[in-house]
């Protein structure tokens, strides 16, 4: 199973651009990264995912590297509404089964958006 | 509106007694899955269920039971044996071939 590295804390200006970063050095060619935040004492929500290529949505933006052992979520804009714990997830696809997802969610990088 | 309902928010109960944790969905999703969360930490899979009368132990299933009688519905037991029940639980469906997990507000219990 591929595992993620992502710092334990970060902080960015209210406005400004938050880009999270995360390490997945042993992924392998079929697993996806999948991004979800989870805001206090509610449950995960689900931002954006990708394979090889760089995605964009309304909530954020994926740039994953060309040897995708990394990779950064974007919020373009930042809001006291991001303040949350983001996950960076590899989906484990060899654990799929007649379409249950098993994921393994870390513990994130708690990022604090400052007025 | 579709989506995942948890009840109760809040729960509390004495050392030594069974308590079930509701989850509904109304997303007409076949996988639906349990996870706890402790102070702190990231969340860990309990059960999981990919179809009607059909679960699978997650990673921490011990102590806990569930049952998927209905594809609205997947109940978790949190009996006796389970050690250290104080915890966050979260309930999440899911769509078939996708990562995309939908996720309820949470059951916080407490255990004294």
């Amino acid at each position: 199973d591929a595992k993620t590295t992502q710092p334990t804390s970060m902080d960015c200006a209210e406005g400004r651009a938050a880009n999270l970063p995360c390490n997945h050095s042993t992924i392998s060619g079929n697993e996806y990264v999948y991004w979800y935040r989870q805001i206090h004492s509610q449950g995960p929500q689900y931002i954006i995912h990708g394979l090889k290529n760089n995605e964009t949505n309304e909530m954020a933006s994926l740039i994953i590297t060309e040897d995708r052992k990394s990779s950064t979520l974007i919020l373009p804009h930042a809001t006291l509404r991001d303040t949350a714990v983001y996950y960076c997830i590899v989906r484990v696809a060899s654990l799929i089964i007649q379409g249950a997802q098993k994921l393994v969610f870390g513990q994130g990088t708690r990022l604090t958006i400052n007025p | 509106d579709g989506g995942i309902t948890q009840s109760p928010k809040y729960l509390f109960r004495k050392e030594g007694q069974n308590v079930t944790l509701s989850c509904e969905q109304n997303l007409n999703h076949d996988a639906m899955y349990w996870y706890r969360q402790d102070p702190g930490q990231g969340l860990r899979l309990i059960y999981y269920s990919q179809i009607v009368n059909d679960f699978q132990k997650g990673d921490i299933a011990e102590g806990y039971s569930v049952s998927r009688e209905k594809k609205e519905s997947f109940p978790l037991t949190v009996t006796s044996a389970q050690k250290n029940p104080t915890a966050f639980y979260l309930c999440a469906s899911s769509p078939p071939g996708t990562g995309e997990q939908y996720f309820g507000p949470g059951t916080r219990l407490t255990v004294t």
